[in-house]
């Protein structure tokens, strides 16, 4: 149980080009979700936490205009890098949790590669 | 503030032997849970043990076994009898009314 798919897996494209990335939680419904960004060989850095059918509240030094996030239903969050450039080449992960005691369940992640 | 340290960047141990990892939090939250999260090379986040700051008795999962020490504020893992597929990292987590990780210690298992 507590399966969270991320797609896509991988991507890679040009600067300035926006890229989608979805969370569904497959087996239960996530009351909240979130999105982390990680350098290599660093912990995860929370980006932004979102609750179903609210805006998505993000932390200290994300730019919102930069990392739209849409929690639409209890199951599928997504996370849109808007005119992505090089720099924001990273391994992007959610994960989702269905109470405020509950484990986050991840996604297996996104390589987001900006030439 | 309430933070998540583990002292230890990196820790090594030896196919069959033990190794236990430290992990210390600061909270003034009375009811909150504690995580270990592994992350292989692949970089899956795998939730490997959980525990309740109210439950005294310590969780375990088959090889995996915390110490938890609530007055000192202390959640340790074990790992008994390491196996190849344990290396990773290891991130130990907080959950009151924020989710907190702390930075990780990367685990190498010699053969």
């Amino acid at each position: 149980g507590a399966v969270v798919s991320q797609h896509p897996s991988w991507v890679i494209c040009k600067s300035g080009t926006s890229v989608k990335i979805e969370c569904r939680s497959l087996d239960f419904q996530a009351t909240t979700m979130f999105w982390y960004r990680q350098f290599p060989k660093q912990s995860l850095m929370l980006m932004a936490t979102s609750n179903e059918g609210s805006k998505a509240t993000y932390e200290q030094g994300v730019e919102k205009d930069k990392f739209l996030i849409n929690h639409a239903s209890l199951t599928l969050s997504t996370l849109t890098v808007t005119s992505a450039h090089p720099e924001d080449s990273s391994f992007y992960i959610c994960s989702a949790r269905n109470g405020k005691r509950q484990p986050q369940h991840f996604g297996d992640g996104t390589r987001l590669s900006i030439l | 503030a309430q933070t998540v340290t583990q002292s230890q960047p990196e820790m090594s141990v030896q196919e069959a032997e033990t190794v236990t990892l430290s992990c210390t939090y600061d909270t003034s939250e009375s009811d909150y849970y504690l995580f270990w999260y592994k992350q292989p090379p692949s970089r899956q986040m795998i939730l490997v043990i959980r525990q309740e700051a109210y439950k005294q008795q310590n969780a375990t999962e088959n090889r995996f076994s915390v110490n938890f020490q609530k007055a000192a504020k202390s959640f340790s893992l074990k790992i008994s009898d390491s196996q190849l597929g344990d290396a990773a990292m290891y991130f130990c987590a907080f959950t009151g009314n924020q989710f907190y990780f702390g930075t990780g210690t990367s685990l190498t298992v010699i053969p």
